[in-house]
């Protein structure tokens, strides 16, 4: 069974900080990891999107590395800004048997950026 | 404007009560879910379809049941049966099932009276 889990559950930086956020999976057999971004009530927005056979993928000052032998992605933020406060959640997707796919969903680190 | 609206936003259900949640995606998407979020936790999957007319059960399907009778449309139902409904659930799609990246709508709370 494929377990996820993210460390710190919560994070507090000053704002400009880089900041790094962990994300760990039991099974290394995965097809791709994602990023995912969740303001507080509302539904999740895909930030970044890794291939099994990609290393890191970017976009703007978001950074997202990917280490499937050793089960773990890391999410890098540069020059962090109060607009980045909400909860970051990975998600790591693998075959399930029968032609089907399972998304598997960790709990998700709680970002502050501190003005 | 394309995306994923869910209804409502908030939902108060009564003891015995059978609720409905709306999904609605214009994006052409085959491939729709559902997923119920418990606060600290991750998302668990409870339905899940490929196509119109077909679902298949996820991790948590016990209590709840769906249709997909339209492309655009994916309802989750919330039945008596389910003995802990209360929590945020969030509807996505994506152009097949597991294809590279899922939309998620606004979500919807429920709450049990």
């Amino acid at each position: 069974k494929q377990e996820v889990t993210q460390i710190p559950a919560a994070l507090s930086v000053p704002e400009g900080e880089n900041l790094v956020l962990n994300c760990s999976f039991t099974d290394s057999a995965i097809y791709n990891l994602q990023w995912f971004r969740q303001d507080p009530g509302k539904g999740l927005t895909s930030l970044l999107l890794i291939q099994s056979s990609q290393r890191e993928q970017t976009s703007g000052r978001l950074n997202a590395s990917l280490d499937k032998s050793s089960g773990r992605s890391t999410l890098y933020i540069a020059a962090s800004q109060p607009g980045d406060s909400a909860t970051y959640l990975c998600a790591v997707k693998r075959a399930s048997g029968a032609g089907s796919y399972q998304l598997t969903f960790g709990k998700g680190t709680k970002l502050s950026v501190i003005p | 404007d394309g995306g994923i609206t869910q209804s409502p936003k908030y939902l108060f259900r009564k003891e015995g009560q059978n609720v409905t949640l709306s999904c609605e995606q214009n994006l052409n998407h085959d491939a729709m879910y559902w997923y119920r979020q418990d606060p600290g936790q991750g998302l668990r999957l409870i339905y899940y379809s490929q196509i119109v007319n077909d679902f298949q059960k996820g991790d948590i399907a016990e209590g709840y049941s769906v249709s997909r009778e339209k492309k655009e449309s994916f309802p989750l139902t919330v039945t008596s049966a389910q003995k802990n409904p209360t929590a945020f659930y969030l509807c996505a799609s994506s152009t097949a099932l597991y294809q590279e990246t899922q939309y998620f709508g606004p979500g919807t709370r429920l709450l049990v009276l």
